[in-house]
């Protein structure tokens, strides 16, 4: 078990520009989610995979983010047109059905 | 729309003593967790509750679950300086499988 990875650990982008980040989930894990946490609050779901398949993403999500895992192994996590909003720690998880979730270190993202 | 409140936000302790982190939420749900984060750090999972009445003890914290008063405790025993840290609870929204509601997080400081 080498637990969640996440690449990169900071990314520094400025306003308007793309950015992808990339997750490797653990290795037996068939669920993978992304969430965002910004300074003093909880984690805010992002979305979640079973396998390849996109099961779930929050209302809250712009059109702007989108995700894929396209063989059901690593999953990438982009942002379309950043804004200054968008600063946040993006992190990701991995499990099992109806087990606790594991997290990576995160992504943390700085827009200028 | 569930909502996970803690209390309290803030705690600061002496070592040795006793204290109760409280966790609500607002609708029913089958699962509640409780995380630990250290600063600059990912979140790591401490409990899983799955029942009425679940009670479930590593080391120094026990955590519980009362379903019909949608309340959950974490409790701190004879608290040491290692216990630092934001704890989180987090309840899986109602019919999903993977967005869990996080709470704002109960940062501690465990003093000598």
């Amino acid at each position: 078990d080498t637990g969640v990875s996440q690449d990169p650990r900071h990314k520094i982008t400025k306003r308007g520009q793309n950015v992808t980040f990339r997750c490797d989930p653990i290795s037996e894990h068939n669920r993978l989610y992304w969430y965002r946490q910004t300074l003093g609050q909880g984690p805010e779901f992002l979305t979640y995979f079973q396998n390849e398949a996109q099961l779930e993403k929050s209302r809250l999500l712009s059109d702007r983010f989108s995700a894929e895992r396209p063989k059901g192994s690593f999953s990438t996590l982009e942002i379309q047109r950043t804004e200054q909003g968008d600063s946040a720690m993006y992190l990701c998880a991995s499990s099992v059905p109806n087990s606790p979730l594991h997290f990576g270190n995160g992504t943390r993202l700085t827009v200028t | 729309e569930l909502k996970v409140e803690q209390n309290p936000l803030f705690l600061s302790m002496q070592e040795g003593k006793n204290y109760t982190i409280y966790c609500n939420y607002s609708t029913t749900s089958d699962r509640l967790y409780w995380y630990r984060q250290d600063p600059g750090k990912s979140l790591e999972s401490l409990f899983v509750l799955l029942s009425n009445g679940a009670v479930k003890q590593e080391g120094r914290l026990m955590a519980s679950l009362d379903t019909k008063a949608r309340l959950s405790t974490l409790h701190i025993t004879a608290a040491v300086h290692d216990l630092s840290a934001t704890y989180f609870c987090a309840v899986a929204a109602g019919g999903s499988q993977g967005n869990l509601i996080f709470g704002k997080g109960t940062k501690l400081s465990v003093k000598p």
